[in-house]
């Protein structure tokens, strides 16, 4: 079965830094795209970042410079790395796998989230 | 990247059909036939429903459809359900390796 596993959540204050982790299980993302999205509290989904199976990556404008996607391959887990965090980055963050095409894709497993809470 | 555009609500009552409109531009619905949606229940996590345009995954109900006109996506739930009653998404690929959801559209079964 398909699973990913989000942790590292927690309450920082402005300006601080938290790395989030997400444990895949079921397929080995090594072979996937992996794509964090966030969702702040009663708000709308908002995509974040992806990592691509070659170690590209790309991240959405109001993240670019703060924030950085990698993975462990041997550990099958996904980390975001966010620095300088704002107010503005309080939210819910899903690690989802990403099914691709020749261009695009969407993201077809989700995990249950992560809360990441910014202030002083 | 700005954020594509829902309702904000709609309703329907049990058997009835409810349309979800997502308007985009040229540059994400309007350019590639990679829109998605997704259903979300309170406190859960979303949902893929349709991928491609129009394309269920497997084990999704077949009363979910989805299609695609110009620069607008729609969702289509035929026969509503209870269960139907959540929040959806649209999602569409906006090149450059980039992705832009909708505001989200809460439904009410009536």
């Amino acid at each position: 079965e398909v699973q990913v596993v989000e942790s590292g959540g927690g309450l920082v204050q402005p300006g601080g830094s938290l790395r989030l982790s997400c444990a895949a299980s079921g397929f080995t993302v090594s072979n996937k795209y992996m794509s964090w999205v966030r969702q702040a509290p009663g708000k709308g989904l908002e995509w974040v970042s992806i990592t691509y199976t070659g170690d590209s990556t790309s991240y959405a404008d109001s993240v670019k410079g703060r924030f950085t996607i990698s993975r462990d391959n041997s550990k099958n887990i996904v980390y975001l790395q966010m620095n300088n965090l704002r107010a503005e980055d309080t939210a819910v963050y899903y690690c989802a796998r990403v099914e691709m095409a020749v261009a695009g894709g969407y993201f077809d497993h989700w995990g249950q989230g992560a809360l990441v809470t910014v202030s002083s | 990247q700005s954020a594509l555009t829902q309702p904000a609500s709609v309703s329907g009552s049990p058997g009835q059909s409810i349309t979800v409109s997502c308007a985009g531009t040229s540059s994400d619905v309007g350019g590639y036939n990679y829109v998605s949606w997704y259903q979300q229940h309170p406190g859960k996590a979303p949902k893929l429903m349709i991928y491609d345009v129009n394309y269920r995954p497997s084990g999704v109900s077949n009363r979910f459809s989805g299609s695609k006109s110009g620069n607008t996506a729609s969702l289509t739930i035929s026969g509503l359900q209870a269960e139907d009653e959540a929040d959806y998404f649209c999602c569409s690929y906006a090149g450059r390796s980039t992705w832009v959801f909708g505001g989200g559209t809460k439904l009410t079964v009536l």
